[in-house]
This record gives C-alpha cells, sequence and structure tokens, in this order.
C-alpha cells in the first residue's frame, strides 16, 4: 500500500521568510502533484512533476522531485499572507490513476 | 470552461435517510473520481470511473454507498441510509486521461444527524 507523509503537519512562519515543506512516499512513482486548499475550500493545482529531476517554480513557490530518495519538496520564498493555506502533495501509482494524498500542511503566515 | 460542477454544495439530513450526490465533469475528460474528506482520516479515494466505467472501488466504506456514471458528463454517489459517521466533505474530480493532472470541484459538505 503507497504510503505519503508530509512533514511538517503544521507550519507557521511570518511574512518574508523561507522554508521547505516535505513530502515522502513509500513506493516507486514518477508522478507527484501539489496542491492548495483554502479553508472551507476546493482543492486547486499547483503543480505537476513528473518525472527524476522534475523542478517548477510559480511566483513564491518552488516545487521538486527526487524519485531515487521518494522525495519531493514544496520551497517557499519571502512567505506573503497570501500563501496562507494548506498544501497536500498527492502520489500517482506507477500503474492505475489512484492518487494518494498526504495529511496536508497547514501553512500560516504571519505579518 | 465552468469547471467541475457538483450538487448539492451543502446537505443536511437525518440518520437513515437516502443521500444522492451529483457531478457533472470537465467536458472531454474521460476520468472521474470521487474523494470524501474528514479530519479524521484526511483525504480518501472512494472510486474512480473510466469512461462511465468504474475501474476500482476499493475505496468505497460499505455497501451503503454506491456510484454511478450514466453518461459522460454525470455521475451520482449515493448513501443508503446515511450514517453520521459518513458526515464529510464529499469532492468530485476529473481528468483528461489517467496520467493529468485532476481537476477538483467544489464539493459537497454532508452533515448526518
Amino acid at each position: 500500500e503507497l504510503k505519503v507523509e508530509q512533514n511538517p503537519l503544521f507550519l507557521s512562519m511570518q511574512e518574508g521568510k523561507n522554508y521547505t515543506i516535505y513530502c515522502n512516499y513509500s513506493t516507486t512513482s514518477d508522478r507527484l502533484y501539489w496542491y492548495r486548499q483554502d479553508p472551507g475550500k476546493s482543492l486547486e493545482s499547483l503543480f505537476v512533476l513528473l518525472s527524476n529531476g522534475a523542478v517548477k517554480q510559480e511566483g513564491r513557490l518552488m516545487a521538486s522531485l527526487d524519485t531515487k530518495a521518494r522525495l519531493s519538496t514544496l520551497h517557499i520564498t519571502a512567505a506573503v499572507h497570501d500563501l496562507s493555506a494548506t498544501y497536500f502533495c498527492a502520489v500517482q501509482e506507477t500503474s492505475g490513476s489512484r492518487l494518494t494524498f498526504g495529511e496536508g500542511t497547514q501553512l500560516t503566515v504571519n505579518p | 470552461d465552468a469547471g467541475v460542477i457538483q450538487s448539492p454544495r451543502h446537505e443536511v439530513t437525518e440518520m437513515g435517510q437516502e443521500v444522492t450526490l451529483r457531478c457533472k465533469p470537465i467536458s472531454g475528460h474521460d476520468y472521474l473520481f470521487w474523494y470524501r474528506q474528514t479530519m479524521m482520516r484526511g483525504l480518501e479515494l472512494l472510486i474512480y470511473f473510466n469512461n462511465n466505467v468504474p475501474i476500482d472501488d476499493s475505496g468505497m466504506p460499505e455497501d451503503r454507498f454506491s456510484a454511478k456514471m450514466p453518461n459522460a458528463s454525470f455521475s451520482t454517489l449515493k448513501i443508503q441510509p446515511s450514517e453520521p459517521r459518513d458526515s464529510a466533505v464529499y469532492f468530485c474530480a476529473s481528468s483528461l486521461d489517467s496520467h493529468n493532472e485532476q481537476f477538483f470541484g467544489p464539493g459537497t459538505r454532508l452533515t448526518v444527524l
């Protein structure tokens, strides 16, 4: 059974600071997705990482994938309050379409 | 494009009643997924369809849950009879093919009293 673990689960940081969220998974996969969820809202797709070494950047967020280490990171640069949300990574098994989600990282950016 | 559409957005019902949740995927998407989100269990895949055919229903909790996709633009998730532990947010998502990102609907917040 594929297991996906995120850490930290809760992250409180100040505006302007940098931080990294980690996503570890237990079996072979080369497809990983990052989603954002605001309170009471749906999930919004942020990044799709499709191969080892993939790096994607959008604004203050950068995601990377290391399939050998079974690790993805979501790096936040110079955080701003608008980034406050819960961030999920989701791993797709090599065969099939099933996505397994991590527990989510609840990020709070304080002024 | 309107995105994935779900109805109702909120449902409050009493234990024992039948509940039907509805979903319209993005046009042209061949895959449709039903998820449940709770504080205790996080996001769980319940079932998914490819070209209207159920492919993997291993996440469906028990026989009280059933899902159908009679055509490419409509799916239902039914709970009969409902129980308080079914209270959750139910999301529908669709994707173009098996290895594309999934786009989520706004969700249905179900409360079973």
